[in-house]
């Protein structure tokens, strides 16, 4: 069964910029989940995702969004890009939405901001 | 709001021998989970172990255990017979609604 997969792996992009990520979960897996990963702030949650409907948000701002589509792949968009947006997305796919459930994680998108 | 404390940024052990990760974790819930996650070097986060709080018995997955003390709100990992191969960033993480992570534990392993 094939993994998590996160596109694109790399992107370069320049503040005032927007950006679009992919993840496509495992196959069956109905929640998606997202992180993004600083060396400063650790690993921060942004938002999960359930059979297209937003379960839980972080404490990010307004110009972080997402969707999750019919068949479960999800997509977040950050708009307005500033430096400090330059991080590791990670994309996490679980079964159902039962929090005890393992999450399993992409190779993640290494976003970078000039 | 639920703050997870890894209080070791790194630790080293020698290959074959025990190491413990700890973690503890500020929660005002009564139900609610805690795992444990290994990011190896530019390879994919995977789970070590999970943990119900509601659970008293700790959490063992072969050469992996935890010490749950839930009074404490405390969680830590052993590492029995470690190999070169668990060398890797160790995360704590509680869930309720919402997954959050500790800062991490870079662990290194010497032959």
């Amino acid at each position: 069964k094939a993994g998590v997969t996160q596109t694109p792996r790399y992107l370069i992009k320049t503040r005032g910029q927007q950006v679009t990520l992919s993840c496509s979960p495992i196959s069956g897996h109905r929640s998606v989940s997202w992180y993004q990963q600083t060396p400063g702030q650790g690993l921060q949650f942004l938002f999960e995702y359930f059979s297209e409907t937003q379960r839980n948000k972080g404490n990010f701002p307004g110009r972080f969004s997402g969707r999750q589509f019919s068949n479960s792949r999800s997509e977040m968009n950050v708009s307005t890009l500033e430096l400090g947006d330059s991080a590791l997305y990670l994309c996490a796919s679980t079964r159902d939405n039962y929090a005890y459930n393992e999450q399993f994680f992409g190779p993640g998108t290494r976003l970078t901001v000039l | 709001a639920q703050t997870v404390t890894q209080s070791q940024p790194e630790m080293s052990v020698q290959e074959a021998e025990t190491v413990t990760l700890s973690c503890t974790y500020d929660t005002s819930e009564s139900d609610y989970y805690l795992f444990w996650y290994k990011q190896p070097p530019s390879r994919q986060m995977i789970l070590v172990i999970r943990q119900e709080a509601y659970k008293q018995q700790n959490a063992t997955e072969n050469r992996f255990s935890v010490n749950f003390q839930k009074a404490a709100k405390s969680f830590s990992l052993k590492i029995s017979d470690s190999q070169l191969g668990d060398a890797a960033m160790y995360f704590c993480a509680y869930r309720n609604n919402d997954m959050r992570f500790g800062a991490g534990t870079r662990l290194t392993v010497k032959p």
